[in-house]
C-alpha cells in the first residue's frame, strides 16, 4: 500500500528558531496536506497544496508541494512555544478517498 | 459553533466484548470518515461515507469492525469481539462537501482493550 516516510521524527528547538520537516511518497499525490495534533484532540488542518510546484504561506509556516508530486515540506519560522505539538503530513491520491497519513514529526520547543 | 464530536472519549473493553462508538459531524456536512490511530502513529482511513452511502470501507481491518451511518448525520463504528490490537484511539472527520474538502477532526474515542 501507500507509505509516507515523515522526517524528522522529532526536533528539539529553541524558542525563536526556524524549523523544517518534509514528507516522501512512494506514490504521486495530486493534494497534499499539513495537519497539527495536540494531545488529547484531533489534527487541525494547516496548509492545503493543490499543484505540483506550489509554495502556500499561512502565518509563520510555508509549505511547498514537490515537483515530482511525490514530496512536500513545511518550513515553520521563529517558532514559539505554542507550536509544540505533533504535525503530518497527508496525500490524496487522483480519484480516491483516502486521505494517508505520515506517522508525525513530533516538535518540542524549549522557551 | 459545534464542531465534530464524539464519544465515549474513552473506552476500556475486556477482550472479547463489543463496543459502539459515535460521531456526530458538523451539521449540514456531507461526507464522513472514519480513522484508526495507534499510538505513536498518524491516524489510519478505515472507512469514508457520503451521507448515508458507505462508498469506501477498504481501510476497515477485518469483518469485526462495521461502521453505519442510517440517515446520512450520525455515524457508529462498531468493533465485535474486541481485541488487544484494537487498542486506539479512533477518529472521525466531517467535511462539507466531498472526501478531498477540508476534514473536521473530532478529538477521537481512546479505545483501550484489556
Amino acid at each position: 500500500g501507500q507509505q509516507l516516510n515523515q522526517s524528522p521524527q522529532s526536533m528539539f528547538i529553541q524558542e525563536g528558531e526556524d524549523v523544517s520537516m518534509n514528507c516522501t511518497s512512494s506514490s504521486i499525490f495530486n493534494t497534499w496536506l499539513w495537519y497539527k495534533q495536540d494531545p488529547g484532540e484531533g489534527p487541525v488542518l494547516l496548509i492545503a497544496l493543490y499543484k505540483a510546484g506550489e509554495l502556500t504561506s499561512n502565518g509563520r509556516l510555508t509549505a511547498q508541494f514537490g515537483i515530482t508530486r511525490k514530496d512536500s515540506f513545511l518550513n515553520i519560522s521563529a517558532s514559539i512555544p505554542s507550536d509544540v505539538g505533533i504535525y503530518f503530513c497527508a496525500g490524496q491520491e487522483t480519484g480516491g478517498f483516502k486521505t494517508i497519513f505520515g506517522a508525525g514529526t513530533r516538535l518540542f520547543v524549549k522557551a | 459553533g459545534a464542531g465534530v464530536s464524539q464519544s465515549p472519549r474513552y473506552k476500556v473493553a475486556k477482550r472479547g466484548q463489543d463496543v459502539a462508538l459515535r460521531c456526530d459531524p458538523i451539521s449540514g456536512h456531507v461526507s464522513l470518515f472514519w480513522y484508526q490511530q495507534a499510538l505513536g502513529q498518524g491516524p489510519e482511513f478505515l472507512t469514508y461515507f457520503q451521507n448515508e452511502a458507505q462508498l469506501d470501507k477498504s481501510g476497515l481491518p477485518s469483518d469485526r469492525f462495521f461502521a453505519e451511518r442510517p440517515e446520512g448525520s450520525v455515524s457508529t463504528l462498531k468493533i465485535q469481539r474486541t481485541q488487544q490490537e484494537d487498542s486506539a484511539v479512533y477518529l472521525c472527520a466531517s467535511s462539507l462537501g466531498g472526501a478531498r474538502n477540508e476534514q473536521f477532526f473530532g478529538p477521537g474515542t481512546r479505545l483501550t482493550v484489556l
